[in-house]
């Protein structure tokens, strides 16, 4: 079954503002990681978050992760056109071949 | 330089006929997938294979079979197909010993069952 699921599944901001995209697992996990994929490409990898941490910054990029309620949100600060994407979450249980599950993802536009 | 190169990028065919999908990647990793993602973006993983073994082989028919020659390359022969068979099919190789969970995706193969 699907583990994680993305909300909202469509999001559309205006360049400048801070996109929020929240999403939600079932089981148990290692990590969590983010992936956006423009549209026609493959996924390209944006942050892992370990499930004993609670916060993770990469440029404009915070990655919150709270494992009681098993959820984490991506937040995109100052968002750009070029931020426009669809958004997954993909949550992985730390083997070494790296199993991942993937959320349904999340659509972002960000208008100029 | 391409890290996760698949061919065809696009391949519309006739219900029952038989394709094949190959993937390359120059990484050096060990571990390479395959996912579908259907028309509602949903990425499901279909299989795994490790140093050319098979690791993960998810609820799929057995229409599908993956085959890996080398760590290098992983194929994915699909016989008979079905119009649910229409996705987009990824390929995606696992990091190294110290980025171990992160995968990188190839361009992805739109596949067309007419």
């Amino acid at each position: 079954s699907q583990q994680g699921e993305e909300d909202p599944q469509a999001l559309s901001i205006q360049e400048g503002e801070n996109a929020t995209m929240n999403c939600s697992y079932k089981t148990s996990i290692n990590n969590l990681q983010w992936y956006r994929q423009n549209s026609g490409r493959g996924l390209v990898h944006l942050i892992l978050i370990r499930s004993n941490e609670r916060e993770k910054h990469s440029g404009r990029l915070r990655v919150t992760l709270d494992t009681s309620k098993k959820s984490s949100s991506l937040l995109i600060t100052a968002s750009r056109a070029a931020d426009t994407a669809s958004y997954f979450c993909a949550t992985g249980l730390g083997t070494s071949y790296g199993k991942l599950t993937f959320g349904q993802g999340t659509i972002l536009t960000v208008h100029p | 330089d391409t890290a996760v190169s698949q061919t065809p990028k696009y391949l519309v065919t006739q219900m029952g006929n038989d394709k094949s999908i190959k993937c390359e990647q120059n990484l050096g990793h060990d571990t390479m997938y395959w996912y579908k993602q259907d028309s509602k973006k949903f990425l499901k993983i279909m299989f795994s294979y490790n140093n050319k073994e098979l690791i993960i082989n998810e609820t799929v028919p057995n229409r599908f079979s993956p085959k890996s020659p080398d760590k290098a390359h992983l194929n994915l022969h699909i016989n008979s197909l079905e119009l649910g068979d229409s996705a987009v099919y990824f390929c995606a190789s696992n990091g190294g010993p110290t980025q171990q969970e992160t995968q990188y995706f190839g361009p992805g193969t739109r596949l067309l069952v007419l």
